[in-house]
């Protein structure tokens, strides 16, 4: 399996609700990441985690927060979030601890749509 | 600062013609360059990555070229298809741990 899953493709909410991004990959990598990328633009970095550990933090809005529940699974828990979080986000995951090590290639997932009303 | 930047913003050609896309980069110390194919509304999927003992490498009909002394990098496309259409980012990554930096992105677009 070569894959990184990101579940769901798309999501609605308004901006009381709560809801979960969830991303999954079972190639043994240690290092998980979420981006947040808007239209036409790179994607930014929100946060790492490596050896299930978060070891990046790129000074996110606490709307968003991430946890590890195991090797294998990566969620984005999302609260009271605003009309300008509406993004493309898109989870990555890489073989060792940060993907600027060495030839260490990040494979992304096919993103998250969300559009916050 | 460090900084990726690709040329051009965007590009139309038409389909079976060739294009080479630019890169240039101020990331210093350097470790290696990677070329990503996003199609719209998909993540980024990996062409090649190279690092500073590479000048080239292929992938397909893709080709990357790296001149480490000119931080400079390209991605040449043989034969376009239509299914070559999308965004193609260039990301850099610096040693010592360094974050990845990403490019802008060259839009392509190919037609018929």
């Amino acid at each position: 399996d070569t894959e990184v899953t990101q579940t769901p493709k798309h999501l609605v909410m308004g901006m009381t609700n709560k809801k979960s991004l969830k991303c999954e990959q079972h190639m043994g990598h240690r290092a998980m990441y979420w981006y947040k990328q808007k239209a036409k633009k790179p994607p930014e970095l929100m946060f790492v985690y490596s050896y299930e550990k978060l070891s990046i933090n790129e000074s996110v809005p606490s709307r968003f927060s991430p946890e590890c529940p195991n090797s294998s699974l990566l969620n984005l828990h999302l609260h009271a979030l605003q009309p300008e979080d509406s993004a493309l986000y898109l989870c990555a995951s890489s073989q060792i601890g940060h993907a600027s090590s060495g030839a260490n290639v990040l494979t992304f997932g096919a993103g998250s749509r969300l559009t916050v009303l | 600062k460090n900084q990726v930047e690709q040329s051009p913003q965007s590009l139309i050609i038409l389909e079976g013609k060739n294009c080479t896309l630019q890169c240039n980069y101020t990331v210093s110390p350097f470790s290696n360059l990677r070329w990503y194919k996003q199609d719209t509304g998909r993540g980024p999927v990996s062409l090649t990555i190279m690092t500073f003992s590479e000048n080239t490498k292929s992938n397909g009909r893709y080709t990357a070229t790296l001149d480490a002394d000119t931080k400079q990098s390209s991605l040449h496309i043989t034969a376009s298809q239509l299914s070559d259409s999308a965004s193609y980012i260039c990301v850099v990554s610096g040693a010592k741990g360094g974050k990845l930096i990403f490019g802008q992105g060259t839009e392509l677009s190919v037609k018929p």
